[in-house]
């Protein structure tokens, strides 16, 4: 009975193509993240949602394009894929947005790789 | 700006000995810190967190204001404490983490 569960696993396509990552909790909570975690194993916060609002943009290129539909669900869409997509990209919930005792639980990952 | 350091990448001990992973901070206020943990294959999980002041699996670390340090320690490391350790801040006002670069503990037999 998985708390953060992402779809898929794994993901292998072509440069140029379109592709999404799915997430969802069962959690009950208010948050959604997105991670990316490099070949270097650095992770760094890419978006954040908070009751299917969009709360945190790191930045982050426009061909990422985060989607909530209810705020048990934020997908990731990326257009025009790049080989330094790549990456493993890890989605999370929590409570809500307060900090301190908020902990964060973590998806098990998709491993996106661009050839 | 607010800031997590790792310095090391990798920790390679033998069973029993004791391992410290270091981590450093640069945050203007009270900071709120976790240590977070990614066995092979498994997803990140919560180790523990400065405010519960527990021990999880052995492992504690404790919050040095004046250092801006929050060390992880174990004394007895085990072969299954083989890992990924992430020391993080949650900031910008939100719950938003900033993690360090990881460290990897290696404990071999």
């Amino acid at each position: 009975d998985t708390a953060v569960s992402q779809t898929p696993k794994y993901l292998v396509t072509q440069m140029g193509n379109d592709k999404s990552i799915k997430c969802e909790q069962n959690l009950g909570h208010d948050t959604m993240y997105w991670y990316k975690q490099d070949s270097k194993k650095f992770l760094k916060i890419m978006f954040s949602y908070n009751n299917k609002e969009l709360i945190i943009n790191e930045t982050v290129p426009n061909r990422f394009s985060p989607k909530s539909p209810d705020k048990a669900h934020l997908n990731l869409h990326i257009n025009s894929l790049e080989l330094g997509d790549s990456a493993v990209y890890f989605c999370a919930s929590s409570q809500d947005l307060a900090i301190g005792e908020n902990i964060q639980y973590f998806g098990a990952g998709t491993r996106l790789s661009v050839l | 700006a607010q800031r997590v350091t790792q310095p090391e990448k990798l920790l390679s001990v033998f069973k029993g000995a004791p391992v410290e992973l270091k981590c450093n901070y640069s945050y203007s206020g009270s900071p709120e810190l976790f240590w977070y943990v990614q066995y092979s294959r498994q997803r990140l999980q919560l180790l523990l967190r400065h405010i519960s002041r527990e021990s999880i699996k052995g492992f504690t670390a404790d919050l040095n204001k004046g250092e801006t340090s929050f060390h992880l320690q174990q004394p007895f490391a085990q072969e299954e404490d083989s890992a990924m350790y992430y020391c993080a801040l949650p900031s910008g006002g939100y719950n938003k983490l900033i993690f360090g670069a990881g460290t990897r503990l290696a404990v071999h037999p």
